[in-house]
């Protein structure tokens, strides 16, 4: 069975700082790996995905992530945080063949001014 | 832009009594997934259905019944709720192409307490 796992609950960083947030997969196959950032008293949106190719795919807002097959890992970059990424993050995973998602439990990240 | 419109938006019911939350999606997505936000879980699956008519059992389905009424459809009953429901809930939709989820839409939420 898949899985993600996001070891930091909850990551404190100060505005114009670089961040990184981690995450690892669990899967034997082809992972298809997505980012997803839930503001306050809102859904989820999409922050970027890999499917194939360049293992670093940008997102939205300067927000990027790197692909690595070896660590099993796809862990969400940004190079000068706004106090406006002020959010909850997860990481995400589908499958071939698999019709549903399987999510981490969610990074919530707090910028320091 | 693609959508997902969920209602109510906010729901307080007394434990025992009956709840329905509605989804509506635009998207004209084959998939529509009910989930459960709660500290410390994450997002867990509750049901979810790949067209009208059609109904999967998710991770954490006991105690909540589903129906796919219609394509834009999704709706989530509680028939007898207890405390353990109070919860925030997501309905969400996409495109399953076979080979993998393409993104997936997100409802605002429903903050539903139970007392």
């Amino acid at each position: 069975a898949q899985s993600v796992t996001q070891p930091d609950a909850r990551v404190t960083v100060s505005e114009g700082a670089s961040l990184q947030l981690r995450c690892k997969y669990s899967y034997s196959g082809t992972p298809y790996l997505f980012w997803y950032v839930q503001y306050p008293r809102q859904g989820l949106q999409l922050l970027l995905k890999y499917y194939s190719g360049d293992p670093v795919v940008q997102g939205v807002n300067g927000f990027e992530a790197e692909f690595s097959k070896s660590n099993s890992s796809f862990h969400l970059r940004k190079a000068s945080v706004h106090w406006s990424d002020s959010a909850v993050y997860f990481c995400v995973l589908s499958t071939e063949g698999a019709d549903r998602l399987t999510f981490g439990k969610g990074t919530q990240l707090i910028i320091q001014p | 832009e693609a959508a997902v419109t969920q209602s109510p938006r906010n729901k307080v019911t007394v434990t025992g009594g009956n709840v329905t939350l509605s989804c509506r999606q635009t998207n004209s997505h084959n998939y529509m997934y009910w989930y459960r936000q709660d500290t410390g879980h994450g997002l867990r699956l509750i049901h979810y259905s790949y067209g009208a008519g059609n109904l999967q059992i998710g991770d954490v389905p006991d105690g909540y019944k589903a129906t796919r009424t219609t394509q834009e459809d999704f709706f989530l009953l509680l028939e007898l709720a207890s405390p353990s429901q109070t919860s925030l809930y997501f309905c969400a939709s996409s495109e399953w192409t076979g080979l993998a989820n393409t993104e997936v839409f997100f409802g605002k939420g429903t903050r539903l307490t139970v007392v």
